[in-house]
Protein backbone atom coordinates (compact mmCIF):
# COMPACT_ATOMS: atom_id res chain seq x y z
CA UNK A 1 0.00 0.00 0.00
CA UNK A 2 1.66 2.98 -0.91
CA UNK A 3 2.60 5.44 1.91
CA UNK A 4 3.27 8.98 2.83
CA UNK A 5 6.32 9.11 4.34
CA UNK A 6 7.79 12.09 7.10
CA UNK A 7 11.51 12.88 8.38
CA UNK A 8 12.46 12.84 11.26
CA UNK A 9 9.72 11.28 13.33
CA UNK A 10 11.23 13.11 15.98
CA UNK A 11 12.93 16.36 16.39
CA UNK A 12 13.90 18.59 19.18
CA UNK A 13 14.83 22.56 18.66
CA UNK A 14 15.54 25.17 20.45
CA UNK A 15 13.32 28.13 20.90
CA UNK A 16 14.55 30.61 17.83
CA UNK A 17 16.24 28.08 15.60
CA UNK A 18 15.04 27.05 12.10
CA UNK A 19 13.31 23.64 11.36
CA UNK A 20 12.99 21.80 7.97
CA UNK A 21 10.17 18.80 8.14
CA UNK A 22 10.58 16.54 5.28
CA UNK A 23 7.61 14.33 3.41
CA UNK A 24 7.28 12.26 1.04
CA UNK A 25 3.89 12.14 -0.89
CA UNK A 26 2.21 9.46 -2.64
CA UNK A 27 3.99 9.69 -6.19
CA UNK A 28 0.83 9.96 -8.12
CA UNK A 29 -0.68 12.12 -6.34
CA UNK A 30 -0.73 16.20 -6.84
CA UNK A 31 -2.56 17.94 -3.72
CA UNK A 32 -0.35 18.25 -0.76
CA UNK A 33 -1.20 18.71 2.76
CA UNK A 34 0.14 20.17 6.28
CA UNK A 35 -1.74 19.61 9.23
CA UNK A 36 -0.17 20.04 12.91
CA UNK A 37 -1.36 18.73 16.16
CA UNK A 38 -0.87 20.03 19.50
CA UNK A 39 -1.01 17.14 22.39
CA UNK A 40 -4.42 16.01 23.27
CA UNK A 41 -5.95 18.27 20.70
CA UNK A 42 -7.62 18.15 17.47
CA UNK A 43 -6.05 18.13 13.91
CA UNK A 44 -5.56 21.43 12.29
CA UNK A 45 -5.43 22.36 8.62
CA UNK A 46 -2.22 24.58 8.06
CA UNK A 47 -1.31 24.25 4.25
CA UNK A 48 -2.73 23.10 0.91
CA UNK A 49 0.02 22.91 -2.30
CA UNK A 50 -1.21 22.06 -5.63
CA UNK A 51 1.22 23.32 -8.87
CA UNK A 52 3.70 24.55 -7.19
CA UNK A 53 1.77 27.11 -5.24
CA UNK A 54 -0.23 27.41 -2.12
CA UNK A 55 -3.54 26.80 -2.68
CA UNK A 56 -4.80 27.77 0.69
CA UNK A 57 -3.65 28.37 3.91
CA UNK A 58 -4.82 29.20 7.54
CA UNK A 59 -4.15 31.11 10.30
CA UNK A 60 -1.60 29.41 12.30
CA UNK A 61 0.63 29.92 8.87
CA UNK A 62 1.87 32.98 9.29
CA UNK A 63 5.19 34.27 7.78
CA UNK A 64 7.31 32.00 9.65
CA UNK A 65 6.31 29.24 8.02
CA UNK A 66 6.73 28.33 4.45
CA UNK A 67 6.61 25.02 2.07
CA UNK A 68 8.30 23.63 -0.93
CA UNK A 69 8.64 20.91 -3.44
CA UNK A 70 11.72 21.45 -4.12
CA UNK A 71 12.07 18.11 -6.36
CA UNK A 72 9.62 16.02 -8.00
CA UNK A 73 9.31 13.74 -4.81
CA UNK A 74 9.54 16.64 -1.62
CA UNK A 75 7.07 18.48 -0.02
CA UNK A 76 8.93 20.16 2.98
CA UNK A 77 7.69 22.56 5.82
CA UNK A 78 9.89 25.33 7.12
CA UNK A 79 9.55 26.83 10.41
CA UNK A 80 11.59 30.08 10.05
CA UNK A 81 12.28 31.06 13.87
CA UNK A 82 10.91 28.78 16.03
CA UNK A 83 8.30 28.92 19.02
CA UNK A 84 7.70 27.12 22.55
CA UNK A 85 4.22 26.99 21.17
CA UNK A 86 5.37 25.42 18.19
CA UNK A 87 5.57 22.25 19.59
CA UNK A 88 3.47 19.94 18.10
CA UNK A 89 3.16 17.13 15.82
CA UNK A 90 2.95 17.79 12.49
CA UNK A 91 1.56 15.82 9.88
CA UNK A 92 1.79 15.63 6.01
CA UNK A 93 -1.10 14.45 3.83
CA UNK A 94 -1.23 14.14 0.00
CA UNK A 95 -4.33 12.96 -3.02
CA UNK A 96 -4.71 12.18 -5.91
CA UNK A 97 -7.58 15.17 -6.20
CA UNK A 98 -9.22 17.61 -4.88
CA UNK A 99 -12.53 16.82 -5.05
CA UNK A 100 -13.52 16.29 -1.77
CA UNK A 101 -10.57 14.77 0.69
CA UNK A 102 -12.90 13.57 3.25
CA UNK A 103 -14.47 10.88 0.78
CA UNK A 104 -12.69 7.55 0.58
CA UNK A 105 -11.41 6.45 -2.75
CA UNK A 106 -9.45 10.19 -3.13
CA UNK A 107 -6.49 8.51 -1.41
CA UNK A 108 -6.10 11.37 0.69
CA UNK A 109 -3.49 9.93 3.17
CA UNK A 110 -1.97 11.30 6.59
CA UNK A 111 1.81 10.38 6.65
CA UNK A 112 2.95 9.35 10.08
CA UNK A 113 3.99 12.55 11.57
CA UNK A 114 6.81 14.41 12.86
CA UNK A 115 6.98 15.14 16.62
CA UNK A 116 8.40 18.55 16.72
CA UNK A 117 9.62 19.59 20.33
CA UNK A 118 10.86 23.30 20.79
CA UNK A 119 12.84 23.59 23.61
CA UNK B 1 -16.68 28.73 9.80
CA UNK B 2 -17.41 25.58 10.77
CA UNK B 3 -16.69 23.89 14.32
CA UNK B 4 -18.06 20.28 15.14
CA UNK B 5 -18.45 19.14 18.70
CA UNK B 6 -17.69 15.30 20.29
CA UNK B 7 -17.51 13.85 23.65
CA UNK B 8 -14.05 13.80 24.98
CA UNK B 9 -13.61 10.22 26.44
CA UNK B 10 -16.15 7.57 25.73
CA UNK B 11 -15.45 3.91 27.72
CA UNK B 12 -16.82 0.59 26.22
CA UNK B 13 -16.34 -3.55 26.84
CA UNK B 14 -15.05 -6.10 24.30
CA UNK B 15 -17.88 -7.07 22.39
CA UNK B 16 -20.31 -4.32 22.91
CA UNK B 17 -21.25 -1.34 20.72
CA UNK B 18 -20.95 1.94 20.62
CA UNK B 19 -21.61 5.32 19.57
CA UNK B 20 -19.67 8.28 19.09
CA UNK B 21 -21.29 11.25 18.36
CA UNK B 22 -20.47 14.94 16.11
CA UNK B 23 -22.77 17.82 16.13
CA UNK B 24 -21.26 20.52 14.06
CA UNK B 25 -22.29 24.09 13.30
CA UNK B 26 -20.94 24.88 9.50
CA UNK B 27 -22.38 27.02 6.87
CA UNK B 28 -22.09 24.17 4.67
CA UNK B 29 -20.02 20.93 3.75
CA UNK B 30 -19.38 18.10 1.30
CA UNK B 31 -20.12 15.48 3.45
CA UNK B 32 -18.83 14.31 6.97
CA UNK B 33 -16.11 11.66 7.67
CA UNK B 34 -14.52 9.67 10.12
CA UNK B 35 -10.47 9.05 11.12
CA UNK B 36 -8.93 7.17 13.36
CA UNK B 37 -5.89 7.29 15.67
CA UNK B 38 -3.90 5.44 17.33
CA UNK B 39 -1.52 6.96 19.96
CA UNK B 40 -0.95 10.48 18.24
CA UNK B 41 -0.12 8.13 14.83
CA UNK B 42 -1.35 8.77 11.18
CA UNK B 43 -4.97 9.22 11.01
CA UNK B 44 -6.46 6.94 8.98
CA UNK B 45 -9.72 6.94 7.28
CA UNK B 46 -13.25 5.02 8.62
CA UNK B 47 -15.86 5.88 6.77
CA UNK B 48 -17.73 9.15 4.77
CA UNK B 49 -21.60 10.30 4.56
CA UNK B 50 -22.47 12.13 1.37
CA UNK B 51 -25.94 11.95 1.92
CA UNK B 52 -28.16 11.66 4.91
CA UNK B 53 -28.48 8.04 6.27
CA UNK B 54 -26.44 4.91 7.29
CA UNK B 55 -23.37 3.69 5.88
CA UNK B 56 -22.09 0.51 6.72
CA UNK B 57 -18.31 -0.73 6.28
CA UNK B 58 -17.79 -3.91 8.07
CA UNK B 59 -18.13 -4.02 12.20
CA UNK B 60 -18.14 0.13 11.64
CA UNK B 61 -21.51 2.46 10.19
CA UNK B 62 -21.59 6.00 10.35
CA UNK B 63 -24.52 8.16 10.25
CA UNK B 64 -25.51 11.64 8.87
CA UNK B 65 -28.49 14.21 8.99
CA UNK B 66 -28.27 17.49 7.89
CA UNK B 67 -31.34 18.79 9.14
CA UNK B 68 -30.28 17.87 12.63
CA UNK B 69 -26.77 19.00 12.26
CA UNK B 70 -25.77 15.46 13.92
CA UNK B 71 -23.83 12.55 12.75
CA UNK B 72 -22.21 9.18 14.55
CA UNK B 73 -20.02 6.72 13.92
CA UNK B 74 -20.73 3.38 15.21
CA UNK B 75 -18.62 0.47 16.32
CA UNK B 76 -19.83 -2.89 16.66
CA UNK B 77 -18.06 -6.22 18.60
CA UNK B 78 -15.71 -3.79 20.33
CA UNK B 79 -12.39 -5.31 20.13
CA UNK B 80 -9.48 -3.92 22.68
CA UNK B 81 -7.45 -2.91 19.33
CA UNK B 82 -10.46 -0.30 18.24
CA UNK B 83 -9.33 1.82 21.07
CA UNK B 84 -8.36 4.98 19.74
CA UNK B 85 -9.40 8.41 19.05
CA UNK B 86 -12.04 8.94 16.73
CA UNK B 87 -12.25 12.27 14.67
CA UNK B 88 -15.44 13.86 12.45
CA UNK B 89 -14.40 15.98 9.93
CA UNK B 90 -15.42 18.33 7.22
CA UNK B 91 -14.32 19.36 3.94
CA UNK B 92 -15.67 23.23 3.34
CA UNK B 93 -17.58 23.49 0.22
CA UNK B 94 -15.80 26.24 -2.36
CA UNK B 95 -12.30 25.81 -1.02
CA UNK B 96 -9.76 25.41 -3.30
CA UNK B 97 -7.43 23.32 -1.18
CA UNK B 98 -9.06 20.41 -0.50
CA UNK B 99 -8.47 21.11 3.51
CA UNK B 100 -10.67 19.16 6.33
CA UNK B 101 -11.74 20.36 9.13
CA UNK B 102 -11.43 18.10 12.24
CA UNK B 103 -13.23 17.68 15.42
CA UNK B 104 -11.68 17.82 18.82
CA UNK B 105 -11.91 13.49 19.02
CA UNK B 106 -13.17 11.25 21.26
CA UNK B 107 -10.74 8.78 22.91
CA UNK B 108 -12.32 5.85 23.43
CA UNK B 109 -11.41 3.29 25.46
CA UNK B 110 -12.51 -0.92 25.18
CA UNK B 111 -12.32 -2.33 28.91
CA UNK B 112 -11.90 -6.46 28.75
Amino acid sequence: EPEVTQTPSHQVTQMGQEVILHCVPISNHLYFYWYRQILGQKVEFLVSFYNNEISEKSEIFDDQFSVERPDGSNFTLKIRSTKLEDSAMYFCASSERRTNPGQGGSGYTFGSGTRLTVV
Amino acid sequence: GQSLEQPSEVTAVEGAIVQINCTYQTSGFYGLSWYQQHDGGAPTFLSYNALDGLEETGRFSSFLSRSDSYGYLLLQELQMKDSASYFCAVCPPYNQGGKLIFGQGTELSVKP
